[in-house]
C-alpha cells in the first residue's frame, strides 16, 4: 500500500543553519506530495506541495522537488529561524477523487539562537 | 481568509460515553475529513465524506464512529461508546471547490479528546 517515510527527529539546527528533511514514499499511481507543519498548539498548516515529477513547491523560504526517480520530496530551506520550530510532516495525496492523505510520522525541528 | 473551525477544542469524557466532535468546513467546500493523531503518533485518515454520503473510511472507523452533515454547514464525528485508546486528537478537514483545488486539505485546529 501507500507510505510515507520520514527521517526520525529531533533535529536541532542553530539560527541560520541549512535545513533537510527527508521524505520517500511509496505509492501506486502518481500522488501529489505535500510537506504541512504543526506549530506548537496548533492544527497542521499546508506549507508546500508539487503534484507531478519534477514539480518544486516552495514557500516562506521552504522548498521540496518531487523526484519521481528515488521516489522523493525532500524538504530545504537555506537559513532557518526560530520561528521555523515546529514539526513537519510529509504526505501523499492517493490519486482520485474524495483522496486522503497518508501523513509520515512528522520530523520535530528545534532552531536555537 | 476562510478557515475551518472545529469545537470544542477539549473534552474530556468517561469510557463508554458518546461524544459529537463539531467542523465547521470552508464554505462551498465539497469533500470533508476526519483523520485524528494520537500523542506522539502519526496522523491518521478516519473517513472522507462525500455528497452526504461517506467515501471510504479507514480500519478504524468501525461501528462506533458516525459521521454527519446535518445542516448544510455543521459535519461531525460521533463516537458511541468511547474506549481509552480512543483519546487523541481529531482534526477535521476540507477541500474542493467547485472548478477549483481540490487536492489542498484544510486543516482545522484539532479537538483533543481525552477518555478516562
Amino acid at each position: 500500500g501507500n507510505s510515507v517515510t520520514q527521517m526520525e527527529g529531533p533535529v536541532t539546527l542553530s539560527e541560520e543553519a541549512f535545513l533537510t528533511i527527508n521524505c520517500t514514499y511509496t505509492a501506486t499511481g502518481y500522488p501529489s506530495l505535500f510537506w504541512y507543519v504543526q506549530y506548537p498548539g496548533e492544527g497542521l498548516q499546508l506549507l508546500l506541495k508539487a503534484t507531478k515529477a519534477d514539480d518544486k513547491g516552495s514557500n516562506k523560504g521552504f522548498e521540496a522537488t518531487y523526484r519521481k526517480e528515488t521516489t522523493s520530496f525532500h524538504l530545504e530551506k537555506g537559513s532557518v529561524q526560530v520561528s521555523d520550530s515546529a514539526v513537519y510532516f510529509c504526505a501523499l495525496l492517493h490519486t482520485g477523487t474524495a483522496s486522503k492523505l497518508t501523513f509520515g510520522t512528522g520530523t520535530r525541528l528545534q532552531v536555537t539562537l | 481568509e476562510p478557515e475551518v473551525t472545529q469545537t470544542p477544542s477539549h473534552q474530556v469524557t468517561q469510557m463508554g460515553q458518546e461524544v459529537i466532535l463539531r467542523c465547521v468546513p470552508i464554505s462551498n467546500h465539497l469533500y470533508f475529513y476526519w483523520y485524528r493523531q494520537i500523542l506522539g503518533q502519526k496522523v491518521e485518515f478516519l473517513v472522507s465524506f462525500y455528497n452526504n454520503e461517506i467515501s471510504e473510511k479507514s480500519e478504524i472507523f468501525d461501528d462506533q464512529f458516525s459521521v454527519e452533515r446535518p445542516d448544510g454547514s455543521n459535519f461531525t464525528l460521533k463516537i458511541r461508546s468511547t474506549k481509552l485508546e480512543d483519546s487523541a486528537m481529531y482534526f477535521c478537514t476540507s477541500t474542493g471547490l467547485a472548478g477549483g483545488d481540490q487536492e489542498t486539505q484544510y486543516f482545522g485546529p484539532g479537538t483533543r479528546l481525552l477518555v478516562l
